[in-house]
Protein backbone atom coordinates (compact mmCIF):
# COMPACT_ATOMS: atom_id res chain seq x y z
CA UNK A 1 0.00 0.00 0.00
CA UNK A 2 1.42 3.21 -0.68
CA UNK A 3 -0.55 5.05 1.76
CA UNK A 4 -0.85 8.96 0.94
CA UNK A 5 1.09 10.03 -1.76
CA UNK A 6 1.97 13.35 -3.31
CA UNK A 7 2.57 15.17 -6.44
CA UNK A 8 4.87 16.87 -7.41
CA UNK A 9 7.29 17.18 -5.01
CA UNK A 10 9.01 20.07 -5.96
CA UNK A 11 7.75 22.80 -8.06
CA UNK A 12 8.85 26.18 -9.28
CA UNK A 13 6.54 28.85 -9.95
CA UNK A 14 6.17 32.77 -11.39
CA UNK A 15 4.14 34.83 -9.75
CA UNK A 16 1.12 34.51 -11.41
CA UNK A 17 1.44 31.08 -12.58
CA UNK A 18 -1.71 28.69 -11.83
CA UNK A 19 -0.74 24.86 -10.65
CA UNK A 20 -2.73 21.94 -9.16
CA UNK A 21 -1.07 19.69 -6.20
CA UNK A 22 -2.50 16.41 -6.26
CA UNK A 23 -3.39 14.15 -3.12
CA UNK A 24 -3.98 10.42 -3.35
CA UNK A 25 -4.56 7.50 -0.63
CA UNK A 26 -5.45 4.22 -0.90
CA UNK A 27 -6.73 3.88 2.53
CA UNK A 28 -10.48 4.16 1.70
CA UNK A 29 -10.07 7.42 4.23
CA UNK A 30 -13.45 9.46 4.18
CA UNK A 31 -11.20 12.82 5.27
CA UNK A 32 -8.18 14.45 3.69
CA UNK A 33 -7.07 17.56 4.61
CA UNK A 34 -4.09 20.28 3.06
CA UNK A 35 -2.06 21.95 5.37
CA UNK A 36 1.21 24.21 4.67
CA UNK A 37 4.56 25.04 6.50
CA UNK A 38 6.18 27.76 6.24
CA UNK A 39 9.91 27.84 7.99
CA UNK A 40 10.17 27.56 11.33
CA UNK A 41 6.37 27.32 12.07
CA UNK A 42 4.03 24.26 12.81
CA UNK A 43 1.07 23.21 10.18
CA UNK A 44 -2.09 25.67 9.06
CA UNK A 45 -5.00 23.81 7.59
CA UNK A 46 -6.04 25.31 4.59
CA UNK A 47 -8.95 23.59 3.04
CA UNK A 48 -10.66 20.29 4.34
CA UNK A 49 -12.74 17.43 3.03
CA UNK A 50 -15.22 15.04 5.22
CA UNK A 51 -16.05 13.04 2.05
CA UNK A 52 -16.20 13.05 -1.74
CA UNK A 53 -18.16 16.18 -3.16
CA UNK A 54 -17.06 18.07 -0.20
CA UNK A 55 -15.26 20.33 0.90
CA UNK A 56 -14.66 23.15 3.81
CA UNK A 57 -12.45 25.96 4.46
CA UNK A 58 -9.73 25.74 6.94
CA UNK A 59 -7.85 28.84 9.04
CA UNK A 60 -5.85 30.04 5.92
CA UNK A 61 -8.28 29.06 2.93
CA UNK A 62 -7.59 32.87 0.79
CA UNK A 63 -5.68 32.17 -2.50
CA UNK A 64 -6.39 27.90 -2.89
CA UNK A 65 -9.29 26.05 -4.14
CA UNK A 66 -10.04 22.35 -3.76
CA UNK A 67 -11.78 19.57 -4.73
CA UNK A 68 -12.63 16.40 -4.52
CA UNK A 69 -14.02 14.52 -7.20
CA UNK A 70 -13.01 11.23 -6.17
CA UNK A 71 -12.88 9.88 -2.67
CA UNK A 72 -9.45 8.90 -2.84
CA UNK A 73 -8.21 12.33 -4.44
CA UNK A 74 -7.80 15.95 -3.54
CA UNK A 75 -6.68 18.35 -5.25
CA UNK A 76 -5.41 21.91 -4.18
CA UNK A 77 -5.22 24.67 -6.82
CA UNK A 78 -2.93 27.87 -7.00
CA UNK A 79 -5.24 29.76 -9.70
CA UNK A 80 -2.30 32.94 -9.24
CA UNK A 81 0.69 31.94 -7.47
CA UNK A 82 1.93 34.23 -5.12
CA UNK A 83 5.62 34.68 -3.21
CA UNK A 84 3.44 34.60 -0.40
CA UNK A 85 2.09 30.85 -1.14
CA UNK A 86 5.82 29.84 -1.46
CA UNK A 87 5.99 26.79 1.82
CA UNK A 88 5.54 23.21 2.04
CA UNK A 89 2.04 21.42 1.66
CA UNK A 90 1.31 18.26 3.18
CA UNK A 91 -1.59 16.53 2.56
CA UNK A 92 -3.47 14.25 5.72
CA UNK A 93 -6.18 11.62 5.49
CA UNK A 94 -8.28 9.93 8.89
CA UNK A 95 -10.65 7.45 8.97
CA UNK A 96 -12.92 10.21 10.38
CA UNK A 97 -13.21 13.20 12.35
CA UNK A 98 -13.14 12.02 15.71
CA UNK A 99 -11.13 13.33 18.75
CA UNK A 100 -9.55 9.76 18.51
CA UNK A 101 -8.90 9.55 14.91
CA UNK A 102 -5.31 9.43 13.68
CA UNK A 103 -4.18 11.45 10.32
CA UNK A 104 -1.73 10.11 8.14
CA UNK A 105 0.63 12.41 6.26
CA UNK A 106 1.89 12.93 2.71
CA UNK A 107 5.49 13.50 1.91
CA UNK A 108 5.00 17.12 1.32
CA UNK A 109 5.22 18.79 -1.73
CA UNK A 110 7.50 22.11 -1.67
CA UNK A 111 6.79 25.34 -3.24
CA UNK A 112 8.61 27.88 -4.58
CA UNK A 113 7.19 31.13 -5.91
CA UNK A 114 9.41 33.44 -7.67
CA UNK B 1 -9.58 25.82 21.24
CA UNK B 2 -7.40 25.26 23.99
CA UNK B 3 -3.45 26.04 24.12
CA UNK B 4 -0.73 24.08 24.32
CA UNK B 5 2.65 24.83 25.92
CA UNK B 6 5.97 23.24 24.86
CA UNK B 7 9.53 23.64 24.96
CA UNK B 8 11.31 25.10 22.05
CA UNK B 9 14.39 22.31 21.82
CA UNK B 10 15.47 19.44 24.08
CA UNK B 11 18.77 17.38 23.96
CA UNK B 12 18.91 13.97 24.72
CA UNK B 13 21.65 11.41 24.70
CA UNK B 14 21.24 8.13 22.44
CA UNK B 15 19.91 5.05 24.50
CA UNK B 16 18.69 7.47 27.07
CA UNK B 17 14.83 7.81 28.01
CA UNK B 18 13.57 11.16 27.02
CA UNK B 19 10.33 13.06 28.86
CA UNK B 20 8.99 15.57 26.47
CA UNK B 21 6.49 17.84 28.94
CA UNK B 22 3.27 19.73 27.78
CA UNK B 23 1.08 22.70 29.44
CA UNK B 24 -2.39 22.44 28.59
CA UNK B 25 -3.89 24.22 31.64
CA UNK B 26 -7.00 25.47 29.40
CA UNK B 27 -8.22 21.59 28.65
CA UNK B 28 -11.53 20.85 28.90
CA UNK B 29 -12.88 17.71 29.73
CA UNK B 30 -13.42 15.89 26.74
CA UNK B 31 -10.04 17.21 24.59
CA UNK B 32 -8.10 14.05 23.84
CA UNK B 33 -4.18 14.91 23.98
CA UNK B 34 -2.61 13.83 20.94
CA UNK B 35 1.08 13.85 19.94
CA UNK B 36 2.80 13.89 16.62
CA UNK B 37 6.40 13.96 15.11
CA UNK B 38 7.87 15.89 12.60
CA UNK B 39 11.03 13.79 11.19
CA UNK B 40 13.44 16.67 8.79
CA UNK B 41 12.03 16.78 5.65
CA UNK B 42 9.06 14.60 6.13
CA UNK B 43 5.19 14.96 7.09
CA UNK B 44 4.06 14.67 10.76
CA UNK B 45 3.35 11.27 12.21
CA UNK B 46 1.10 10.12 14.84
CA UNK B 47 2.67 9.01 17.53
CA UNK B 48 0.26 8.35 20.46
CA UNK B 49 -3.06 9.94 22.22
CA UNK B 50 -4.93 9.41 24.97
CA UNK B 51 -7.68 11.08 27.19
CA UNK B 52 -7.45 10.33 30.70
CA UNK B 53 -5.42 7.14 31.64
CA UNK B 54 -1.87 6.65 31.05
CA UNK B 55 -1.32 4.88 27.21
CA UNK B 56 1.54 2.89 26.07
CA UNK B 57 2.69 1.73 22.57
CA UNK B 58 5.57 0.89 20.87
CA UNK B 59 6.52 4.30 20.03
CA UNK B 60 6.43 6.05 23.52
CA UNK B 61 4.71 6.37 26.71
CA UNK B 62 1.79 9.10 27.32
CA UNK B 63 1.69 10.16 30.89
CA UNK B 64 -1.24 12.28 31.67
CA UNK B 65 -1.85 14.50 34.55
CA UNK B 66 -4.56 13.71 37.12
CA UNK B 67 -6.07 17.33 36.72
CA UNK B 68 -5.17 16.99 32.87
CA UNK B 69 -3.35 20.21 32.89
CA UNK B 70 -0.36 18.59 31.37
CA UNK B 71 0.78 15.86 29.84
CA UNK B 72 4.22 14.08 29.19
CA UNK B 73 5.51 12.11 26.00
CA UNK B 74 8.03 9.38 27.04
CA UNK B 75 10.32 7.44 24.62
CA UNK B 76 12.27 4.74 27.00
CA UNK B 77 15.47 4.69 24.82
CA UNK B 78 16.35 7.42 22.65
CA UNK B 79 17.75 6.70 19.30
CA UNK B 80 19.21 8.85 16.32
CA UNK B 81 15.93 8.56 14.61
CA UNK B 82 14.18 9.85 17.38
CA UNK B 83 15.46 13.26 16.14
CA UNK B 84 12.57 15.24 15.39
CA UNK B 85 10.28 18.04 16.16
CA UNK B 86 7.11 16.84 18.85
CA UNK B 87 3.68 18.38 18.88
CA UNK B 88 1.26 18.20 21.40
CA UNK B 89 -1.89 18.99 19.61
CA UNK B 90 -5.19 18.68 21.68
CA UNK B 91 -8.22 17.67 19.90
CA UNK B 92 -11.48 18.63 20.82
CA UNK B 93 -14.97 16.66 20.69
CA UNK B 94 -16.48 18.87 18.65
CA UNK B 95 -17.32 16.99 15.09
CA UNK B 96 -18.23 19.97 13.05
CA UNK B 97 -14.69 21.28 12.49
CA UNK B 98 -13.75 18.27 10.60
CA UNK B 99 -11.27 16.62 13.04
CA UNK B 100 -8.42 19.59 12.10
CA UNK B 101 -5.26 19.47 13.84
CA UNK B 102 -3.64 22.65 15.17
CA UNK B 103 -0.13 22.88 15.47
CA UNK B 104 1.93 25.16 17.59
CA UNK B 105 4.97 25.51 17.66
CA UNK B 106 6.56 22.06 18.80
CA UNK B 107 9.78 20.77 20.73
CA UNK B 108 12.61 20.60 18.80
CA UNK B 109 14.27 17.17 19.98
CA UNK B 110 18.14 16.61 19.04
CA UNK B 111 19.48 13.39 19.95
CA UNK B 112 23.89 13.13 20.71
CA UNK B 113 25.42 10.10 19.87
Amino acid sequence: NAGVTQTPKFRVLKTGQSMTLLCAQDMNHEYMYWYRQDPGMGLRLIHYSVGEGTTAKGEVPDGYNVSRLKKQNFLLGLESAAPSQTSVYFCATAIGGAPADTQYFGPGTRLTVL
Amino acid sequence: DAKTTQPNSMESNEEEPVHLPCNHSTISGTDYIHWYRQLPSQGPEYVIHGLTSNVNNRMASLAIAEDRKSSTLILHRATLRDAAVYYCILRPMIYNQGGKLIFGQGTELSVKP
